[in-house]
């Protein structure tokens, strides 16, 4: 069965921080991947995107992930947190359909 | 427009009332979604639409759910005879085409609440 995982619901770290959100997915195939921030009130951004190639992908925000076929995971991370990067953030995979993971919140304490 | 639109972006009804969502895609983008977000879940697939195809109907919850799209333009969600559970964020979002990792772009939401 198809299925998207983010293991950790809440995350707090500090700002300057650095920073690493888990997914992991059952699929198939490779599927693509995304990794999506919602801000309150807000709809959903796309921070960044794999598709082939380079496992190691850039999004934007200073966020990257890396794509590791072994795992079946794809992580994001950033290497220094800024307050204005908590929100929530949903990885999700798919080849014609998108899945969703149950989202990881993100607090940053000053 | 420039992003998706969606409204209204907040709707508080009676239950057993009947609400109707609007999502106005990002012009051109084929592929048009709509997803339920409960408070603290992730994205429940409801339905999609591709052109003129016939929508996939898969992940509505109940016959009280339906969607309409007129060729590639807007879309109204219709949530007939609301219940409590309907109480969530209604997420639209739109793509050039479905499939082979098109991006979807999403809109704001409409939040609904059910009393």
């Amino acid at each position: 069965a198809q299925s998207v995982t983010q293991p950790d619901i809440h995350i707090t770290v500090s700002e300057g921080a650095s920073l690493e959100l888990r997914c992991n997915y059952s699929y198939g195939a490779t599927p693509y991947l995304f990794w999506y921030v919602q801000s309150p009130g807000q709809g959903l951004q796309l921070l960044l995107k794999y598709f082939s190639g380079d496992t190691l992908v850039q999004g934007i925000k200073g966020f990257e992930a890396e794509f590791k076929r072994s795992q079946s995971s794809f992580n994001l991370r950033k290497p220094s947190v800024h307050w204005s990067d908590a929100a929530e953030y949903f990885c999700a995979v798919g080849i014609n359909d998108m899945r969703f993971g149950a989202g990881t919140r993100l607090t940053v304490k000053p | 427009g420039a992003g998706v639109s969606q409204s209204p972006s907040n709707k508080v009804t009676e239950k057993g009332k009947d609400v109707e969502l609007r999502c106005d895609p990002i012009s051109g983008h084929t592929a048009l979604y709509w997803y339920r977000q409960r408070l603290g879940q992730g994205l429940e697939f409801l339905i999609y639409f591709q052109g003129n195809s016939a929508p996939d109907k898969s992940g509505l919850p109940s016959d009280r759910f339906s969607a309409e799209r007129t060729g590639e333009s807007v879309s109204t969600l219709t949530i007939q005879r609301t219940q409590q559970e309907d109480s969530a964020v209604y997420l639209c979002a739109s793509s050039f085409r479905r499939g082979q990792g098109n991006i979807q772009y999403f809109g704001a939401g409409t939040r609904l609440s059910v009393l």
